[in-house]
């Protein structure tokens, strides 16, 4: 079945560290975006990438980094200088249309501890 | 800017009631909106995407219309089921590049 994977599901980091989480999807989509997710609040743009070797910076990039080195996969780093990193990541796909639909993984929800 | 509002924040009905829920945007220049569905500590999945060129979307159950001039979107659920209680979140897609602009969603409890 064509989809968005997210992994993994649940992830906790120490003060200080970063982690990456990983999105891969199998529907041949050239785009691919990161949103956070926090309660009472819309899901806010963090990077997309409409094309591989070329992402851009959302509205809450600070923080965040991410790569595109295969069409099929968008990892997204939290760094250490992000400072309020505890939400829920999701991770998204569309064709290269702007009136496209989007496609959204299950989601990663990161908790500082 | 782009704003997405969503009223209700939360709806409680019975199990077989016709419900209505509204989105409004302030800028009527986009080129679609998606109707979204998001259970407790899951994903979205998408339930309907409206064209900007069209008025309305079915799914079964589901219509959605959008009237761009006045900014408004409505998402009807006919009939409804417990199995449709879930956060409902509306989005649209405004010029410049590709992204998304979420409202903060309905939480509806359908009960039996």
């Amino acid at each position: 079945d064509g989809g968005i994977t997210q992994s993994p599901k649940y992830l906790f980091r120490k003060e200080g560290q970063n982690v990456t989480l990983s999105c891969e999807q199998n529907l041949n989509h050239d785009a691919m975006y990161w949103y956070r997710q926090d309660p009472g609040q819309g899901l806010r743009l963090i990077y997309y990438s409409q094309i591989v070797n070329d992402f851009q910076k959302g509205d809450i990039a600070e923080g965040y980094s991410v790569s595109r080195e295969k069409k099929e996969s968008f990892p997204l780093t939290v760094t250490s200088a992000q400072k309020n990193p505890t939400a829920f990541y999701l991770c998204a796909s569309t064709i290269r249309d702007r009136s496209a639909e989007a496609f959204f993984g299950q989601g990663t929800r990161l908790t500082v501890v | 800017k782009q704003e997405v509002t969503q009223i209700p924040a939360a709806l409680s009905v019975p199990e077989g009631e016709n419900l209505v829920l509204n989105c409004s945007f302030t800028d009527s220049a986009i080129y679609n909106l998606q109707w979204f569905r998001q259970d407790p500590g899951k994903g979205l999945t998408s339930l309907l995407l409206i064209q900007s060129s069209q008025r309305e979307q079915t799914s079964g159950r589901l219509n959605a219309s959008l009237d761009k001039s006045s900014g408004r979107s409505t998402l009807y659920i006919a009939a409804s089921q417990p199995g449709d209680s879930a956060t409902y979140l509306c989005a649209v897609s405004p010029p410049g590049f590709q992204k998304l602009v979420f409202g903060t969603g309905t939480r509806l409890l359908v009960s039996p």
